[in-house]
């Protein structure tokens, strides 16, 4: 079973700052298997990424996705007040054995 | 619209069984791939099973492994979790998720429902 850590476990940040949030795998997978999620309390959680760095329908281009191997990264450019929510990230491999990342809060600084 | 709804969840005494259903509309059904992915209350999400689109493959987190099982029923566009042995750590809300991937292909969960939730108490 591939264990994703996803680090900050809580970041901090102000709107219209940057944010930066990390996935490591405990080893490594094709990217086209990694994808971003965001759920804001009392929400399914919502496609944000797929294939590691292309967004889904309807995500605004500020969200970006990159990495490959065991390391991937989400990517928010300008924070905007809707972006404060948790994201988790997933390994989705043709296994069917998936996992998603302990999730990552982005709260207001 | 494209749909999931769940439904089944309720209470249940721990050492027995329950069976949930996920109800798809509006999109080709027998097309992908389907999940179940639960989230117990205030964590975070766990992927639980999922069943490919001919039901040639499943898989199961070893957490449920031997007492879960996923089913699919394509002409009644239907997912299925008949859960046994049910513990107290399988309290969750259970949501059914659509594989992006059609065919043999896999991909992210691009539709959610909106969960039903499992209470296991005595």
């Amino acid at each position: 079973e591939i264990v994703l850590t996803q680090s900050p476990g809580t970041l901090s940040l102000s709107p219209g700052e940057r944010a930066t949030l990390s996935c490591r795998a405990s080893q490594s997978f094709s990217s086209m298997y990694l994808a971003w999620y965001q759920q804001k309390p009392g929400q399914a959680p919502r496609l944000l990424i797929y294939s590691a760095s292309n967004r889904a329908t309807g995500i605004p281009d500020r969200f970006s996705g990159s990495g490959s191997g065991t390391d991937f990264t989400l990517t928010i450019s300008r924070l905007e007040p809707e972006d404060f929510a948790v994201y988790y990230c997933q390994q989705c491999g043709s296994s069917l054995r998936d996992t998603f990342g302990q999730g990552t809060k982005l709260e207001f600084k | 619209e494209v749909q999931l709804v769940e439904s089944g969840g309720g209470l249940v005494q721990p050492g027995r069984s329950l069976r949930l259903s996920c109800a798809a509309s509006d999109f080709t059904f027998d097309d992908y791939a389907m999940h179940w992915v639960r989230q117990a209350p205030g964590k975070g999400l766990e992927w639980v099973s999922g069943i490919s689109w001919n039901s040639g493959r499943i898989g199961y987190a070893d957490s449920v492994q031997g007492r879960f099982t996923i089913s699919r029923d394509n002409a009644k566009n239907s997912l299925y979790l008949q859960m046994n042995s049910l513990r107290a750590e399988d309290t969750a809300l259970y949501y059914c998720a659509k594989d992006m991937g059609s065919g043999d292909n896999r991909g992210a969960f691009d539709i959610w429902g909106q969960g039903t939730m499992v209470t296991v108490s005595s």
